[in-house]
């Protein structure tokens, strides 16, 4: 399956604690982005990265919120201290370059007690 | 930033009739992609259509850029096309990558 992989597709945590959001793009494809869908809203873009740059982080809340995606291996959306309205559906994409078809995962459901 | 619209923003109908989805844009585009959002709540690519026309089996869509707006037809709908619709652009000035998604199309079709 080449096709972006996130995981993990569910994440329970409680608040205070960290969680971390792994990507994978598509094989071939150097541009990540990540979105966050809030129940019973539409999705929002927070962050676009290529490999080891941040391009674009207007979406990114001011704090506890950060993303990476390293020269080898997955790209990382991390969220300290989670608290009960980080719960949503964050979704990641790739493509191949700017302004070509956005490929997205199946997204991972966080939960926090 | 850009502005996306999406109308109607709820749609029920029988198994076998056709629809229309519409979606307006503030601003030129560089990218346009229609998604299907199933109950699983895996976001499924339709089209990727900046301008033009395109047809994949029972849907369609068209892009007029000029007059800033795309349409999503679904031609004799089954009941595995209930779901939301969502159409997103990447505006076409300085904010390359980021799509701005519309609020959806929630469409329920009854067998």
């Amino acid at each position: 399956n080449a096709g972006v992989m996130q995981n993990p597709r569910h994440l329970v945590r409680r608040r205070g604690q960290e969680a971390r959001l792994r990507c994978s793009p598509m094989k071939g494809h150097s541009h990540v982005y990540w979105y966050r869908q809030l129940p019973e809203e539409g999705l929002k873009f927070m962050v676009y990265l290529q490999k080891e740059n941040i391009i674009d982080e207007s979406g990114m809340p001011k704090e506890r919120f950060s993303a990476e995606f390293p020269k080898e291996g997955p790209s990382i959306l991390r969220i300290q201290q989670v608290v009960r309205g980080d719960s949503a559906a964050y979704f990641c994409a790739s493509s191949g370059v700017e302004s070509q078809p956005q490929h997205f995962g199946d997204g991972t459901r966080l939960s926090i007690l | 930033g850009i502005q996306v619209e999406q109308s109607p923003p709820d749609l029920i109908l029988q198994e076998g009739a056709n629809s229309t989805l519409r979606c307006n844009f503030s601003d030129s585009v560089n990218n346009l992609q229609w998604f299907h959002q199933n109950p699983w709540g895996q976001l499924i690519n339709l089209f990727y259509i900046p301008s033009g026309t395109k047809q994949n089996g029972r849907l369609s869509a068209t892009t007029v850029a000029t007059e800033r707006y795309s349409l999503l037809y679904i031609s004799s709908s089954q009941t595995t096309d209930s779901g939301v619709y969502f159409c997103a652009v990447e505006d076409g000035g300085t904010s390359y990558g980021k799509l701005t998604f519309g609020q959806g199309t929630i469409l329920t079709v009854h067998p």
